[in-house]
């Protein structure tokens, strides 16, 4: 099957521009979770949510970060206008249930770099 | 709240073994994960362990205690690919209702294996 698909990989923009990131969940998983990880930190939980609801976006930064799932499939991420302290990968992770179980998948991760 | 406490940063030698814990205060736990994550690389699944007891997968092994919040991940007969970062992460049910889980990630134990 496939796995969790991010784009793009690799984005450098100077701080105060805007950045979108894209992530594809593996099909039928109706959790998705967007992660930030600072370099040399464990990932910290953006926003998560069950098919195209939000369940918790409490670490969310909602002044300048911002995240849709319209159809229960795809989401997107963005920043606007971006930090220097933004720079870190973004992960998605998607799930098939929302309690656990070892269903749990990473994307290859989005990494930001603001300049 | 919620609190991951693990080693920030571990040194072994090739062919021994290793232990990294992690201790863990959360309301409505399910469960913990031990992911291990390599340099530039997204977080890959290792173990889950949602009842008390040992796990074991090869020369990876994972233990639980719920009552004393803690776990431990056992790498036996160490090799040079073993170095890498280790996350110990945590599943709580914040809303008993939908039951929809939380992922909350510790800051991840550095492990270097040395020849």
């Amino acid at each position: 099957e496939a796995g969790v698909a991010q784009s793009p990989r690799y984005k450098i923009i100077e701080k105060r521009q805007s950045v979108a990131f894209w992530c594809n969940p593996i099909s039928g998983h109706a959790t998705l979770y967007w992660y930030q990880q600072i370099l040399g930190q464990g990932p910290k939980l953006l926003i998560q949510f069950q098919n195209n609801g939000v369940v918790d976006d409490s670490q969310l930064p909602k002044d300048r970060f911002s995240a849709e799932r319209l159809k229960g499939v795809d989401s997107t991420l963005k920043i606007q206008p971006a930090k220097l302290e933004d720079s870190a990968v973004y992960l998605c992770a998607s799930s098939s249930t929302s309690t656990g179980g070892n269903t749990i998948y990473f994307g290859e991760g989005s990494w930001l770099t603001v300049v | 709240g919620q609190n991951i406490d693990q080693p920030t940063e571990m040194t072994a030698t090739e062919g021994a073994i290793v232990q990294i814990n992690c201790t863990y205060q959360t309301s409505g736990f399910n469960g913990l994960f031990w992911y291990q994550q390599h340099a530039g690389e997204a977080p890959t699944f290792l173990s889950y362990n949602v009842l008390d007891g040992l796990e074991e997968k090869g020369r990876f092994s994972s233990f639980l205690s719920r009552s004393k919040g803690y776990s431990y991940l056992l790498l036996k007969e160490l090799q040079m690919k073993d170095s890498a970062s280790y996350l110990c992460a945590v599943i709580s049910i914040r809303d008993g209702s939908s039951n929809t889980g939380k992922l909350i990630f510790g800051q991840g134990t550095t492990l270097q294996v040395k020849p």
